[in-house]
């Protein structure tokens, strides 16, 4: 079953307002976990790191304060993209990595978000 | 600058035959590199990883390759299906403060026909 749950699957949401996406670790605890974008035909991402209990950290030209990552549980962090526009429009996924299954990485199923 | 590179976009195969995906990479000293099968509108799955001083891992029809000299990865489908038709990303993880993070290649799409 599933180890990473995202939600929502797909949202719709207006020019100029926030959408909050969710990334559930499942099966185990997670102290850290990250966030990718994937554009059509094109490959993932890497936009920031989100780590329990402190701030999230950001890859190099993703917008902190547009972008905002919060990550209050083990087994929980929440991507909001704020004032969203039309170029924000992408799939959003989310990874962890279980050590203790040799460090294998797990991904959600991803978020598709599409902004009119 | 760095660069991961998955050779080619597309690759189309007889069933049955075995399929061959490369992925090259420049200016990285990759802990671990992984292989990932993707399916449209889904997130990626994790098939196979492989460590810096590792040649070679099998999972059933899967084989990796790992060359740090050449810097490159081979990865093969054997006796390939219809149903192994789906992209495929090659991803580097650096290890140390980056650990977990993963920069991967732009995929190929691979397509097994009947």
């Amino acid at each position: 079953g599933a180890v990473v749950s995202q939600h929502p699957s797909w949202v719709i949401c207006k020019s100029g307002t926030s959408v909050k996406i969710e990334c559930r670790s499942l099966d185990f605890q997670a102290t850290t976990m990250f966030w990718y974008r994937q554009f059509p035909k094109q490959s993932l991402m890497l936009m920031a790191t989100s780590n329990e209990g402190s701030k999230a950290t950001y890859e190099q030209g993703v917008e902190k304060d547009k972008f905002l990552i919060n990550h209050a549980s083990l087994t929980l962090s929440t991507l909001t993209v704020t004032s969203a526009h039309p170029e924000d429009s992408s799939f959003y996924i989310c990874s962890v990595q279980y050590r203790g299954r040799g460090n294998t990485i797990y991904f959600g199923e991803g978020s598709w978000l599409t902004v009119v | 600058s760095q660069k991961i590179e998955q050779n080619s976009e597309a690759l189309n195969i007889q069933e049955g035959k075995t399929a061959t995906l490369t992925c090259n990479y420049t200016n990285y000293s990759p802990a671990y590199l992984q292989w990932y099968r993707q399916d449209p509108g889904r997130g990626p799955v994790f098939l196979l990883l492989i460590r810096e001083n590792e040649k070679e891992k099998r999972k059933e029809r899967l084989k990796v390759t790992f060359d740090t000299t050449l810097k490159q990865s081979l990865f093969h489908i054997t006796a390939s299906q219809p149903a192994d038709s789906a992209t495929y990303l090659c991803a580097l993880m650096t290890g140390g403060t980056s650990y977990g993070k993963l920069t991967f290649g732009q995929g190929t799409i691979l397509t097994v026909h009947p």
